[in-house]
């Protein structure tokens, strides 16, 4: 069956370093990724999209890069700051209108 | 930006009674909505989705007579659960897409609500 998986549950870094996340699909060839940002009790906020023939997107502090070849996506967060805490889950589409979530990667930024 | 509002935010109830929880996509359209379910530091459990004018898909092992799903407006769409048990005690999320961008335009997101079943 089609699979996202990050398989860092828990990312530790110290402030002004730069976060870098994984996530992995299998059994699945994704015509885009999405990265969502969610807080503690909240709902997911979308983050950034990047399609299959893209192979890096940059927004601010934020950067995605989408490897067809190694099946993954890195989500960076460049000169990190403790309010970046949160989870970040990697989605897609599994080929019809359902998008499937990755379990998440919980960042922890010390100041 | 597209606001998807779900309430309540939090609800306690007995454990027999049902529990309705509502989400409205406040400046777009949303043909289709989906459900999910969230446990402690896991990610999110599609439940079902919602299409509006038509019954609601659901995934394996999720029992619809057991989470009814309405989805009568363009904006809103309803989960209630019914006789409600301590098990059922969980975050659930609703989730819409613009019906005017796309099958690949990302979701957005109400903030969840806390469901507790004494």
């Amino acid at each position: 069956s089609q699979k996202i998986e990050q398989n860092s549950e828990a990312l530790n870094i110290q402030e002004g370093k730069t976060a870098t996340l994984t996530c992995n699909y299998t059994n699945y060839s994704p015509a885009y990724l999405q990265w969502y940002r969610q807080d503690p009790g909240r709902g997911p906020v979308f983050l950034l999209l990047i399609r299959e023939n893209e192979k890096e997107k940059r927004k601010e502090r934020l950067k995605v890069t989408f490897d067809t070849t190694l099946k993954q996506s890195l989500f960076h967060i460049t000169a990190s700051q403790p309010a970046d805490s949160a989870t970040y889950l990697c989605a897609s589409q599994d080929g019809g209108f359902k998008t499937i979530f990755g379990a998440g990667t919980r960042l922890f930024v010390k100041a | 930006g597209a606001v998807v509002s779900q309430h309540p935010s939090r609800v306690i109830c007995k454990s027999g009674t049902s529990v309705k929880i509502e989400c409205r996509s406040l400046d777009f359209q949303a043909t289709t909505m989906f459900w999910y379910r969230q446990f402690p530091k896991k990610s999110l459990m599609l439940m079902a989705t919602s299409n509006e004018g038509s019954k609601a898909t659901y995934e394996q092992g999720v029992e619809k007579d057991k989470f009814l799903i309405n989805h009568a407006s363009l904006t809103l769409s309803t989960l209630t659960v019914t006789s409600a048990h301590p098990e059922d005690s969980s975050f659930y999320i609703c989730s819409a897409r613009d019906s005017s961008a796309g099958e690949n335009s990302p979701l957005h997101f109400g903030n969840g609500t806390r469901l507790t079943v004494t």
